[in-house]
C-alpha cells in the first residue's frame, strides 16, 4: 500500500511542550500533506511538502521531509489545548495509472492542561 | 473564510435503499473529491471529478456508486443500493486547481456526512 503510515498511534503532552509525530510510506510521491481533525470535523489542511523540499514551517508547525528514507515529520511547537486532535499524513503519488491521495491511520494528540 | 459545506450531517437508511449525499464546493474551487472514513478506520480515496467528468477513482467506487455535479453549486455521491459496509462518514473536498498529481494542491474538506445504513 502506497499510504503513509503515522507514529505514534497517540501521544499525550502537557501544554506548552512540543509535540512531533512521524510518517513513513512506500513507493515515490509528488508531495506529502499533513491533516488534522477535530472529532465530529472535516479534515483541515495543514501543510504541504512537495518532493524536492526538506522543510516547511507555518506558524508552529515544523514539517520535514526525507525522501531517501520515506519518512516525514510534523513538530507542533508550544502546544495548546486547542491541538488537540488526530494528525493525518497524506501521500500524493502516481499508483495503479491514478494519482491519488492516501491517507494514514493518524496519530491522536491529546494535551492536557 | 470560504467553507465546503455537507448535508445531512446524519443520514439513516435502510439496507437496499439508494442515498445521495450533498455537497457544496467553495464557489471557484474546479476539483472535486469524495473520501470516506469507516469507524476508527482510514480516510479512504473514493473519486475525483473535473470539468463535469470523473478524473480518477478508487476500486471502492464501483458501479453502486455515482458522482453528479447537477447545477454550478451542488456535488453529489448517489450509492445506488445501500449495503451495511456503506456506513461511514463520507466527505466531499474541493481543490483549486488540481489537488492530485505533480502540482498538487490543498485539498479543502467538509465536515462529512455520517451514514448510517440499517
Amino acid at each position: 500500500s502506497q499510504q503513509g503510515e503515522e507514529d505514534p498511534q497517540a501521544l499525550s503532552i502537557q501544554e506548552g511542550e512540543n509535540a512531533t509525530m512521524n510518517c513513513s510510506y512506500k513507493t515515490s510521491i509528488n508531495n506529502l500533506q499533513w491533516y488534522r481533525q477535530n472529532s465530529g470535523r472535516g479534515l483541515v489542511h495543514l501543510i504541504l511538502i512537495r518532493s524536492n523540499e526538506r522543510e516547511k514551517h507555518s506558524g508552529r508547525l515544523r514539517v520535514t521531509l526525507d525522501t531517501s528514507k520515506k519518512s516525514s515529520s510534523l513538530l507542533i511547537t508550544a502546544s495548546r489545548a486547542a491541538d488537540t486532535a488526530s494528525y493525518f499524513c497524506a501521500t500524493d503519488a502516481y499508483v495503479s495509472n491514478d494519482y491519488k491521495l492516501s491517507f494514514g491511520a493518524g496519530t491522536t494528540v491529546t494535551v492536557r492542561a | 473564510e470560504p467553507e465546503v459545506t455537507q448535508t445531512p450531517s446524519h443520514q439513516v437508511t435502510q439496507m437496499g435503499q439508494e442515498v445521495i449525499l450533498r455537497c457544496v464546493p467553495i464557489s471557484n474551487h474546479l476539483y472535486f473529491y469524495w473520501y470516506r472514513q469507516i469507524l476508527g478506520q482510514k480516510v479512504e480515496f473514493l473519486v475525483s471529478f473535473y470539468n463535469n467528468e470523473i478524473s480518477e477513482k478508487s476500486e471502492i467506487f464501483d458501479d453502486q456508486f455515482s458522482v453528479e455535479r447537477p447545477d454550478g453549486s451542488n456535488f453529489t455521491l448517489k450509492i445506488r443500493s445501500t449495503k451495511l459496509e456503506d456506513s461511514a462518514m463520507y466527505f466531499c473536498a474541493s481543490s483549486e486547481n488540481e489537488g492530485q498529481g505533480l502540482f498538487g494542491q490543498p485539498q479543502h474538506f467538509g465536515d462529512g456526512t455520517r451514514l448510517s445504513i440499517l
